[in-house]
């Protein structure tokens, strides 16, 4: 079956510009992860969907950083006003049960010039 | 907490070598362990992983783990490296009334001809 997806694949755009990441999780996922990797860097949790609650945000680095999920399905990231140091590779997971294995999209590379 | 610890950032073997990938987590409670593996410019994929049942775990590509409760320790194993091996390793780990998997800072194999 298909698995997950992230729209787009490279974004690259201007400091100060908002911009939105999107995650298509596999079908009947009820958890759905958001991580960030910086070049170099392991992955930095951001924050997780139980459906479309999103218990626990504190990962999110600031407030520029939100996210939703709607339907139970499609999530949405979004950074207003860029800034540089945004730049990296946002990976999108979905899994059924909390504590298994993800599903890993092939991430977005945002680049903020 | 739950941690996790990978050590050495960059691995080099020859192609036919042993493969040993170090993987050292922190727990309070019996955790899930996983290796997931990342090819360039693409997400992350699970190779094996570890719930409580066997403590030698096998995984895809001939890969496999020893889950070491003493040494808490879930190093990852491949008698022969091939070529196509070559990729970025993480380690991770989840606790039994969590949401959350924490990765390690991942490990870059390099395999020579």
């Amino acid at each position: 079956g298909a698995g997950v997806s992230q729209s787009p694949s490279n974004k690259v755009t201007e400091k100060g510009k908002d911009v939105e990441l999107r995650c298509d999780p596999i079908s009947g996922h009820t958890a759905l992860y958001w991580y960030r990797q910086s070049l170099g860097q392991g992955l930095e949790f951001l924050i997780y969907f139980q459906g479309n609650s999103a218990p626990d945000k504190s990962g999110l680095p600031s407030d520029r950083f939100s996210a939703e999920r709607t339907g139970g399905s499609v999530s949405t990231l979004t950074i207003q006003r860029t800034q540089q140091e945004d730049s990296a590779v946002y990976l999108c997971a979905s899994t059924t049960y909390l504590r298994d294995e993800q599903y890993f999209g092939p991430g977005t590379r945002l680049t903020v010039t | 907490a739950q941690s996790v610890t990978q050590l050495g950032s960059h691995v080099s073997v020859s192609e036919g070598a042993l493969v040993l990938l170090r993987c050292n987590y922190s727990s309070s409670v019996p955790p899930y362990l996983f290796w997931y593996v990342q090819y360039p410019n693409q997400g992350l994929q699970l190779l094996l992983k570890y719930t409580s049942a066997a403590t030698l775990v096998k995984g895809i590509n001939g890969f496999e783990a020893e889950f070491k409760k003493s040494e808490t320790s879930f190093h990852l194993t491949k008698p022969s490296a091939h070529m196509s091996d070559a990729a970025e390793y993480f380690c991770a780990v989840s606790e039994t009334g969590g949401f959350k998997t924490i990765f390690g800072a991942g490990t870059r194999l390099f395999v020579k001809a």
